[in-house]
């Protein structure tokens, strides 16, 4: 079946640093890509998505590339702050209504 | 707009014990979905309303849990007798359609069976 693999945590950064959190999957068909955030006392929040290969998802200086020949939406931010302290969810939708969720990689970031 | 909520926030309650977690979904969102994240694992799914019928309910772990849509708007969640096992942060989702159509998350609901 489908499923998201994505890199275990935590994952800890000094502010200013770069950040790539991995993320791979596996489905049948042509899955859309999400990326999910947690902020503690919060709920999921959509960060950004991609429907088809070669799509760029992009959002408050975060980004992931659809990449269909290598099955993966890794995430990427070219300079981290403190306030993106979180859990990231890497999921896929295969079109019907399912999400399939990644167990979730922890950032933190160090002033 | 008023996004996705659920009540309560957390619940802390003893194995045997009956629990209802609600969600009340984005006005006018047809579809909800309720999924579970237990101890640091996954986001997995449980089950999927089209208004207040249920589409799939292929990931309910087993018979202790009972959703329900009455109406089409709300949803409840009610596991009983709950087990320790159960313990985790239920998410409730909300969305226009199907397929396409993002999935919006509530807050969720902390649930500890002690």
């Amino acid at each position: 079946g489908d499923s998201v693999t994505q890199m275990e945590g935590p994952v800890t950064l000094s502010e200013e640093a770069f950040l790539t959190i991995n993320c791979t999957y596996t489905a049948t068909g042509y899955p859309s890509l999400f990326w999910y955030v947690q902020y503690p006392g919060e709920g999921l929040q959509l960060l950004l998505k991609a429907t088809k290969a070669d799509d760029k998802g992009s959002n408050k200086g975060f980004e992931a590339t659809y990449r269909k020949e290598t099955t993966s939406f890794h995430l990427e931010k070219g300079s981290v702050q403190v306030s993106d302290s979180a859990v990231y969810f890497c999921a896929l939708s295969d079109r019907t209504y399912k999400y399939i969720f990644g167990t979730g990689t922890r950032l933190k970031v160090l002033a | 707009e008023a996004g996705v909520t659920q009540f309560p926030s957390h619940s802390v309650i003893e194995k045997g014990q009956t629990v209802t977690l609600r969600c009340d979904p984005i006005s006018g969102h047809d579809n909800l979905y309720w999924y579970r994240r237990v101890m640091g694992k996954e986001i997995k799914f449980l089950l999927h309303f089209v208004k207040e019928s249920k589409q799939d309910e292929s990931g309910m772990p087993n018979n202790r849990f009972l959703a329900e849509r009455t109406g089409g708007t709300y949803s409840t969640l009610k596991v009983q007798p709950a087990e320790l096992e159960d313990s985790g942060v239920y998410f409730c989702a909300s969305s226009l359609g199907q397929g396409r159509h993002t999935q919006y998350f509530g807050p969720g609901t902390r649930l500890t069976v002690l």
